[in-house]
């Protein structure tokens, strides 16, 4: 593995249905991102991790939910995915530091919800 | 509220230099970032600007004014790999990134 991978590619899923969008980095970076991006809007942040152990909520957090039980990992689960979240999702790390902290993105997940 | 401004597509020729504008109004700023994004791709990183100015990096140059709130993404000598959506964000004062919409750059032979 080198950067971050994400899986599945991509997926079609029935609303109602509990999905899990995985995320690995072998970066050691400490922060790890979850974003999804929509046509016409800029990437919106759904829930962060600045270190293994913790999470925080971003700008769309609700239906979402998150787990950080080790570095690498950072899965995104939609408890019961409804329409309104058909989207783009991208995971991405970041070292953590307070200077440039450069965030790098995995290849995403396209995901579709009938 | 925070709003990151960026035109929505720019077209410009092969082998020509493009200038991509990025307004900004946040709480707080803790840099700005430039991203490129093939269709289909993740976001890859570009520049970083902290300080007013300009930096320079190959063919690609990005410049920052924060008095006025601005940044631009230059881009010379045009190649047709550089049609992609061009992403503008900057860290605000909770250290997370806002994201412009993106501008879809169009490169014409």
């Amino acid at each position: 593995i080198a950067g971050i991978t994400q899986a599945p590619t991509s997926q079609i899923l029935a609303a109602g249905r509990r999905m899990t969008l995985r995320c690995t980095q072998d970066m050691r970076h400490n922060a790890m991102y979850w974003y999804r991006q929509d046509l016409g809007l800029g990437l919106r942040l759904i829930h962060y991790s600045n270190t293994a152990g913790t999470t925080g909520k971003g700008e769309v957090p609700d239906g979402y939910s998150v787990s950080r039980a080790n570095t690498d990992d950072f899965p995104l689960t939609l408890a019961s995915a409804v329409p309104s979240q058909t989207s783009v999702y991208f995971c991405a790390s970041s070292d953590g530091g307070r200077a440039t902290d450069t965030q790098y993105f995995g290849p995403g997940t396209r995901l579709t919800v009938l | 509220g925070q709003n990151i401004d960026q035109p929505t597509e720019m077209t410009a020729t092969e082998g020509a230099i493009v200038q991509i504008n990025c307004t900004y109004q946040t709480s707080g700023f803790n840099g700005l970032f430039w991203y490129q994004q093939h269709a289909g791709e993740a976001p890859t990183f570009l520049s970083y600007n902290v300080l007013d100015g300009l930096e320079e990096k190959g063919r690609f140059s990005s410049f920052l004014s924060r008095s006025k709130g601005y940044s631009y993404l230059l881009l010379k000598e045009l190649q047709m790999k550089d049609s992609a959506s061009y992403l503008c964000a900057v860290r605000d004062s909770n250290y997370q990134l806002i994201w412009g919409a993106g501008t879809k750059l169009i490169i014409k032979p």
